[in-house]
């Protein structure tokens, strides 16, 4: 019940292109759902979070689309760049509480 | 504003030794939570310190342990250190608990 599965593993995506990573929940108690993205040597960085009274949430190239009844998420990144080539990681947690990380999504941007 | 520093950031210990690692929070945030990442499990949640009280507890052993000092900077030790404690221990702050996490850079733990 407290695991957020993440897929795919890996991506490999062409500049321009959109990369889509999606997650899947049991708990319906979570109420946040944030995304993080990691760079090689860095710790992970907020990128984007979403409440579930909200199904979608677009952060410049970055957009999160959130299906409630699904209890799935995803992450879209439009026109997909050299730069975003990084490891990406949902979470899930409750207000207050900790959060429950998927496994992470190796992305690769081709140039 | 300075962000989340953890010190050291590479170590080398040997099995059955111990370790303590440091982190320094955002200023003005008061929750610091620990996790270690490893390539097979990802970030696993170690444990959550709110005002120098731990208010969160991943699973993990009891060679695994932390405080919180009243500046809110915190510390986590692990005791008879193992191989498979080999990971990258990160550090995250808050302003409360849980949400809006800022990372440091972690602490590369190596166990030989």
């Amino acid at each position: 019940q407290q695991q957020v599965k993440q897929s795919p593993q890996s991506l490999i995506v062409q500049k321009g292109g959109i990369s889509i990573i999606n997650c899947a929940y049991e708990n319906t108690a979570f109420d946040y759902f944030p995304w993080y993205q990691q760079f090689p040597g860095k710790g992970p960085a907020l990128l984007i979070a979403i409440r579930p009274d909200v199904s979608e949430k677009k952060e410049g190239r970055f957009t999160i689309s959130f299906n409630k009844s699904a209890k799935q998420f995803s992450l879209h990144i439009m026109d997909s760049q050299p730069g975003d080539s990084a490891t990406y990681f949902c979470a899930a947690g409750y207000r207050d509480d900790k959060i429950i990380f998927g496994k992470g999504t190796r992305l690769h941007i081709l140039p | 504003k300075a962000g989340v520093t953890q010190t050291p950031r590479y170590l080398i210990k040997t099995r059955g030794q111990q370790v303590t690692l440091s982190c320094s929070p955002i200023s003005g945030h008061r929750s610091v939570s620990w996790y270690q990442q490893t390539p097979g499990q990802g970030l696993q949640f170690l444990f959550e310190y709110f005002s120098e009280t731990q208010r969160n507890k991943g699973n993990f052993p009891g060679r695994f342990s932390g405080r919180q000092f009243s500046n809110s900077r915190s510390e986590m030790n692990v005791s008879t250190l193992e191989l498979g404690d080999s990971a990258l221990y990160l550090c995250a702050s808050s302003l409360t608990q849980g949400i809006e996490q800022y990372f440091g850079p972690g602490t590369r733990l190596t166990v030989t």
